[in-house]
């Protein structure tokens, strides 16, 4: 069955510091992978996603997350977090090759401290 | 280019009741998915249009939800009846086609139901 799982559901971090949020995905086949972003009030945005290429993948706003295949993997990192990157974090997957459902993670609640 | 609409954005009912959601992807957009997010929890897919043929509604509790997307443009998404379990966001998304290998699905503000 395809999974996502995201390590941690709530991080508290203060401004300036690095982010590093844990994915790890179960899928058969090709995958595809993608971060979203939901700011409070906000709907869902894509932060960034993975087709295939380059294993790092940059996307708005300073973060880029690393696919590690042998891990199953694809965190997401920004080297310093801003106030404003306050918000959920979801992890989600697709299968290659078509534009099917998303299967996602259960969210990250990331609080920046000023 | 305008985003994906939905409506209403927040509806309160009873248990057993009936309610309805609607939704209008982003122009051009050929496929359509319907996601129900619990409190807590990340999007799950309950159905998947491609045009106006469904692709995939294996999530889809078909005893009392139904979805249609007539003309292949705007989505009804339905509940009948309700159930106290159903309180969740109901979100729309819309990509520009199925087949496309760089797809990106665009997501609506939701619809937040509480069943009491």
């Amino acid at each position: 069955a395809q999974s996502v799982s995201q390590h941690n559901h709530h991080v508290i971090l203060s401004e300036a510091a690095s982010l590093e949020l844990g994915c790890n995905y179960s899928y058969g086949g090709t995958v595809n992978l993608f971060w979203y972003v939901q700011y409070p009030g906000q709907h869902l945005q894509l932060l960034l996603k993975y087709f295939s290429g380059d294993p790092l993948v940059k996307g708005i706003k300073g973060f880029e997350a690393e696919f590690i295949k042998s891990k199953f993997s694809f965190n997401l990192r920004k080297p310093s977090v801003q106030w404003s990157d306050t918000a959920e974090y979801f992890c989600a997957a697709g299968s290659g090759g078509g534009a099917d459902g998303l299967t996602f993670g259960k969210g990250t609640h990331l609080i920046i401290q000023p | 280019e305008a985003g994906v609409a939905q409506s209403p954005r927040y509806k309160i009912i009873e248990k057993r009741q009936s309610v309805a959601f609607w939704c209008n992807p982003i122009s051009g957009h050929a496929t359509l998915y319907w996601y129900q997010q619990i409190l807590g929890q990340g999007p799950k897919l309950l159905i998947q249009f491609q045009n106006n043929g469904v692709v995939d509604d294996s999530q889809l509790p078909k005893d009392r939800f139904s979805a249609e997307r007539l003309k292949g443009v705007d989505s009804t998404l339905k509940i009948q009846p309700a159930k106290l379990e159903d309180s969740a966001v109901y979100l729309c998304a819309s990509s520009l086609r199925r087949d496309s290998r760089f797809y990106e699905q665009y997501f609506g503000p939701g619809t937040r139901l509480t069943v009491t």
